[in-house]
């Protein structure tokens, strides 16, 4: 069993189209994450939601839309796409949303959506 | 905001070579957590790290948590072409819920 799974793997997409990519987890984890890596590898958060709610949202522009329906899921909705959001999108899940305690949990990561725009 | 920097970004060693990557934070961290990402991949958690000095072992690899807990390193002994990705540490912004990553290091492993 794939513990976070995300559809599709790829999309490619013309400027301009509306296009969503979902992301499940069946690790029972209470925290999800978005990240987008661009071709430098860089690695950014996006979004992070606890028990369905928004805790971070990272000046990420307004067509981004993620959306929690339950603590398993996480999708994520991007309006109006540009070049600019190729990259690779990233879910990700850990057990809480705060490493505060000392033994801060690790986060899972899906297999990642390849997003081409042209 | 919190940045967490790695040196090198990129790395090529011969085969049979010693690797170290380095990575700072610009704030203390409550704990660090390492990754290895396979070209083509994800991100998979190798190790976590929790009190300052703490140094631990995995076959060749050995992580190693600054006093400070403001930095931390790994070091592969005796690199093969298995060991080829992208290493990334990560942490926890002080008093926040962002799980922030480093920048990376790419290693490359030539035959």
């Amino acid at each position: 069993d794939t513990a976070v799974s995300q559809t599709p793997k790829y999309l490619v997409t013309q400027m301009g189209n509306d296009k969503s990519i979902k992301c499940e987890q069946n690790l029972g984890h209470d925290t999800m994450y978005w990240y987008k890596q661009d071709s430098k590898k860089f690695l950014k958060i996006m979004f992070s939601y606890n028990n369905k709610e928004l805790i971070i949202n990272e000046t990420v522009p307004n067509r981004f839309s993620p959306k929690s329906p339950d603590k398993a899921h996480l999708n994520l909705h991007i309006n109006s796409l540009e070049l600019g959001d190729s990259a690779v999108y990233f879910c990700a899940s850990s057990q809480e949303a705060t490493g505060l305690r000392p033994g801060g949990p690790e986060a899972f990561f899906g297999q990642g959506t390849r997003l081409t725009v042209v | 905001g919190q940045q967490v920097m790695q040196i090198p970004q990129y790395q090529h060693v011969q085969e049979g070579e010693d690797f170290t990557t380095y990575c700072n934070s610009s704030t203390t961290l409550s704990n660090i957590q390492w990754y290895k990402q396979r070209p083509g991949g994800h991100p998979v958690f190798l190790i976590q790290l929790v009190k300052s000095g703490e140094v631990k072992k995995q076959k060749r690899l050995t992580f190693q948590f600054g006093e400070a807990k403001k930095n931390s390193s790994l070091h592969i002994t005796a690199t093969q072409t298995t060991d080829v990705g992208t290493y990334f540490c990560a942490g926890w912004g002080s008093g926040t819920y962002k799980y922030i990553f480093g920048t990376g290091t790419r290693l490359k492993v030539l035959a």
